[in-house]
């Protein structure tokens, strides 16, 4: 089946750290992928997208590669912030299945001290 | 902008009550859902609608009812309300155009059985 796998967390950093999440995924079909991030107390958003092979993703200083060959979507951000601090969803939707609904990772926590 | 509005925010139910979850959009999306969010579980799908009058079971329908008479609206039932569905609940809609379908979030209802 189609599934999203991303790293367990809380994943702990101070300010200016370099941040991985990695994020795997198994489809049947060409999905597109995305990242959500879930502040305290809201919502989700989206963080950013890539929706074919070798696109990259960039928003808010974070970025993501669309990697078919390695099946994974990994985010990145150079120098993180405080303001940081959040839970990273990683997502797929396939075309035609489920009203192209999201599934999703279980959730990364990322927690960011100064 | 109003986005996806959902209500009540917080609500504590007694086994066996019932209640509905109240969606709405303003952004004339034919795609609307209905996630649960438990603790380290990630977002499951519950409901989703391809439009007016088409609705049709997520991952984990049971003991849920929805209803879509209108674009804008997306009501969400639970009948008889069990601890098992003590979660938070988010409402999305969407307008897929090809691939690259982006998602819009509520900001969620958080939902305890006692």
């Amino acid at each position: 089946g189609n599934s999203v796998t991303q790293m367990e967390g809380p994943v702990t950093l101070s300010e200016e750290a370099f941040l991985t999440i990695n994020c795997t995924y198994t489809a049947t079909g060409y999905p597109s992928l995305f990242w959500y991030v879930q502040y305290p107390g809201e919502g989700l958003q989206l963080l950013l997208k890539a929706t074919k092979a070798d696109d990259k993703g960039s928003n808010k200083g974070f970025e993501a590669t669309y990697r078919k060959e390695t099946t994974s979507f990994h985010l990145e951000k150079g120098s993180v912030q405080v303001s940081d601090s959040a839970v990273y969803f990683c997502a797929l939707s396939l075309p035609n299945q489920a009203g192209t609904a999201l599934i999703f990772g279980k959730g990364t926590t990322l927690s960011v001290s100064s | 902008n109003a986005g996806v509005t959902q209500t009540p925010k917080f609500r504590i139910l007694k086994i066996g009550q019932s209640m509905t979850l109240q969606c709405t959009q303003d952004m004339n999306h034919n795609y609307m859902y209905w996630y649960r969010q438990d603790p380290g579980m990630g977002l499951k799908l519950i409901y989703y609608s391809v439009g007016a009058g088409i609705t049709d079971k997520g991952e984990v329908p049971n003991g849920y009812n929805v209803s879509r008479s209108t674009t804008e609206d997306f009501p969400l039932r639970l009948e008889l309300a069990a601890p098992s569905q003590t979660s938070v609940y988010f409402c999305a809609s969407s307008s897929p155009t090809g691939t690259g379908n982006t998602i819009y979030f509520g900001e969620g209802s958080w939902l305890t059985v006692v």
